[in-house]
């Protein structure tokens, strides 16, 4: 079965600073998604970033950008000029091509210090 | 921006009671979902929906549940007899594209079993 490993539970950056989460997870398949989604207290999931594993080039949105290692089974997330309103739970997400099933991480929360 | 609305926002029901949990996914999209996570602990996977029938459900997703689209706007989940630790939020999601597509979730609903 995938599985999906954030290894940070919890997070603090400065405000207007860089800051990288982590994420590995685990398949024997070849075509497959990978997401961060951030969950902030309201509560709602909302997606930061989607890569395709056959794409070697790393997704990026806005201040949002990932590091995906194929072989390393490494999708990490940076977040550059960090903002208050980036203070949440960020989850790491894992959907294999013929699937429609989401696998999730358990979490990294991050809190932004102004 | 498009939404996926949920309601309620919070639910509480006795043991045993039937619950049904019911939301609107966005318009256009054809592809419907429903997780849940357990306070403290990760986003899970419950079912997929497409063309009026489930396209794939967790081992979680077992008799007790079941789903629904009545309409064409709505889209329910039902649970017939809740247990304890059926106490979660529940998140509806829709996309537009089905395997590996961004989901977009909905605000959740907390239900309560007491």
């Amino acid at each position: 079965a995938q599985t999906v490993t954030q290894s940070q539970p919890e997070m603090s950056v400065q405000e207007a600073e860089t800051v990288t989460l982590s994420c590995t997870y685990d398949t024997s398949e070849s075509d497959y998604y990978l997401f961060w989604y951030k969950q902030p207290p309201s509560r709602q999931m909302i997606l930061v970033i989607r890569q395709e594993a056959y794409k070697q080039q790393n997704a990026t949105e806005n201040r949002f950008s990932v590091n995906f290692q194929k072989a390393a089974k490494s999708f990490s997330l940076k977040i550059s000029d960090s903002q208050l309103g980036d203070a949440a739970m960020y989850f790491c997400a894992y959907c294999r091509g013929g699937s429609e099933k989401l696998v999730f991480g358990k979490g990294t929360k991050l809190t932004v210090n102004p | 921006e498009p939404e996926v609305t949920q309601t309620p926002s919070h639910q509480v029901t006795q043991m045993g009671q039937e619950v049904i949990l019911r939301c609107v996914p966005i318009s256009n999209h054809l592809y419907f979902y429903w997780y849940r996570q357990i306070l403290g602990q990760k986003v899970e996977f419950l079912v997929s929906f497409y063309n009026n029938e489930i396209s794939e459900k967790s081992e979680i997703f077992d008799d007790q549940f079941s789903v629904e689209r009545p309409d064409g706007s709505n889209f329910t989940l039902k649970i017939r007899s809740t247990k304890l630790e059926d106490s979660a939020m529940y998140f509806c999601a829709s996309s537009d594209r089905g395997r590996g597509g961004g989901y977009t979730f909905g605000s959740g609903t907390r239900l309560t079993v007491v």
